[in-house]
Order: C-alpha cells, then sequence, then structure tokens
C-alpha cells in the first residue's frame, strides 16, 4: 500500500491560507488522493481527491505536483471551524482490496484567532 | 438528502455480552465499510461489502467479531463476548461503489458512529 507522510501538526492563523502538505512517494499510478478530515467527536468529512490534475471545490483545493509523489490541500480562507485532523490518504487500488481507505495519523491543523 | 445514519449513538455494556450495531448507507450507495476508532487512535478498517461480493473481512480483530448487509443495505456490526479493549467509536461509511475505476473515484461519506464502552 502506498503510505502518506503528513506533519504531525500545524498552526495557522484564521483568515490566511492553510496549507497542508503530504508525501506519497510510492503512490502508483492510478491510484487516487483523498483528504479527509476529523473534527473532535464527528466522523471522517470527505474534502476532495484527486488523480492527476489539480482540483478545486467549494472546501478546498488539491495540488498534485506533476510526478505525483506529493500533494498540497488548500484551506483558502481559514477559520476557527477548521481546525481538525485532516487526513492524506492514497485509496488502496487492488483487485481484492475494493477501494478502502486505509488512515494514517494525520495532520492536527489548530486555526488560531 | 439523508447521510449515513448509525444506531444507537452510545452504548454501556458489560464485558462478555453481546452488542449489535446497525448502520443505514445512503441511499443508493452500494459499498459498506466499517471502521474503529479507540480513544486517541486512528481509524481502523474493519470489514467492507460491495455489492452481492464476498465481504473483505481482513480488518476484523477476532473471531468475536463479524458483520452483515442484508438486501444489500442496511448492515449489522457484531460484536460477542465484549471485552473492555473493544470500547471504541465504531464509524460506518458507504460510498457508491462499483466496480474498476469508478469505485475508486467515489468518496466515502461517514456516519457520526457508536460509542461502545465495555464495564
Amino acid at each position: 500500500d502506498a503510505k502518506t507522510t503528513q506533519p504531525t501538526s500545524m498552526d495557522c492563523a484564521e483568515g490566511r491560507a492553510a496549507n497542508l502538505p503530504c508525501n506519497h512517494s510510492t503512490i502508483s499510478g492510478n491510484e487516487y488522493v483523498y483528504w479527509y478530515r476529523q473534527i473532535h467527536s464527528q466522523g471522517p468529512q470527505y474534502i476532495i481527491h484527486g488523480l492527476k490534475n489539480n482540483e478545486t471545490n467549494e472546501m478546498a483545493s488539491l495540488i498534485i505536483t506533476e510526478d505525483r509523489k506529493s500533494s498540497t490541500l488548500i484551506l483558502p480562507h481559514a477559520t476557527l471551524r477548521d481546525t481538525a485532523v485532516y487526513y492524506c490518504i492514497v485509496r488502496v487500488r487492488a483487485y481484492n482490496q475494493g477501494g478502502k481507505l486505509i488512515f494514517g495519523q494525520g495532520t492536527e491543523l489548530s486555526v488560531k484567532p | 438528502g439523508a447521510g449515513v445514519s448509525q444506531s444507537p449513538s452510545n452504548k454501556v455494556t458489560e464485558k462478555g455480552k453481546d452488542v449489535e450495531l446497525r448502520c443505514d448507507p445512503i441511499s443508493g450507495h452500494t459499498a459498506l465499510y466499517w471502521y474503529r476508532q479507540s480513544l486517541g487512535q486512528g481509524l481502523e478498517f474493519l470489514i467492507y461489502f460491495q455489492g452481492n461480493s464476498a465481504p473483505d473481512k481482513s480488518g476484523l480483530p477476532s473471531d468475536r467479531f463479524s458483520a452483515e448487509r442484508t438486501g444489500g443495505s442496511v448492515s449489522t456490526l457484531t460484536i460477542q463476548r465484549t471485552q473492555q479493549e473493544d470500547s471504541a467509536v465504531y464509524l460506518c461509511a458507504s460510498s457508491l461503489g462499483g466496480v474498476g475505476r469508478y469505485s475508486y473515484n467515489s468518496p466515502l461519506h461517514f456516519g457520526n458512529g457508536t460509542r461502545l464502552t465495555v464495564t
């Protein structure tokens, strides 16, 4: 399984962009990168995913390097409600493994006033 | 529309008792997943159902754990002879699923879990 490496924690000032990095140097060419976040006492919330191209939705932008070995999740204007653990996941893609998500430890993002 | 629904939201049971946890996936989602999260720990994959295919049970920690999915919709996770180490939040997720490339391009959507406490 392609593993991911994320910083354990990060701080961000409210109103600023939060840039969360992720390394996935062993990713295969057809594996997707997914981002989720988990706010205390809630289930993980889907944010965004991508394969090769950069992606943007109402929550965030995902920048994937050309060699696909790393990516960055961008929250353009962080608010206090964005404080959460953010998970970068390379989705397992194997015939008998059904596309399950394997979560690592994630990055604990603290947005400060 | 309605998200993934889990019940009960909280369950306290005595060591040695059996428990059943229920998951109602999003309508139309063919794939269903169970995870658990122990206090202060990450999410641990337990089991995965996709349509009528044999489930992927590779994450079940022991034979005390089992799950079924009736009619391709509702799923029940059963823990027999509960132990204190089974205390955790049990999370269910669903996705559009399918086969091939499409399945990997369909996000999982999670419920808020069942908090199980074994005393």
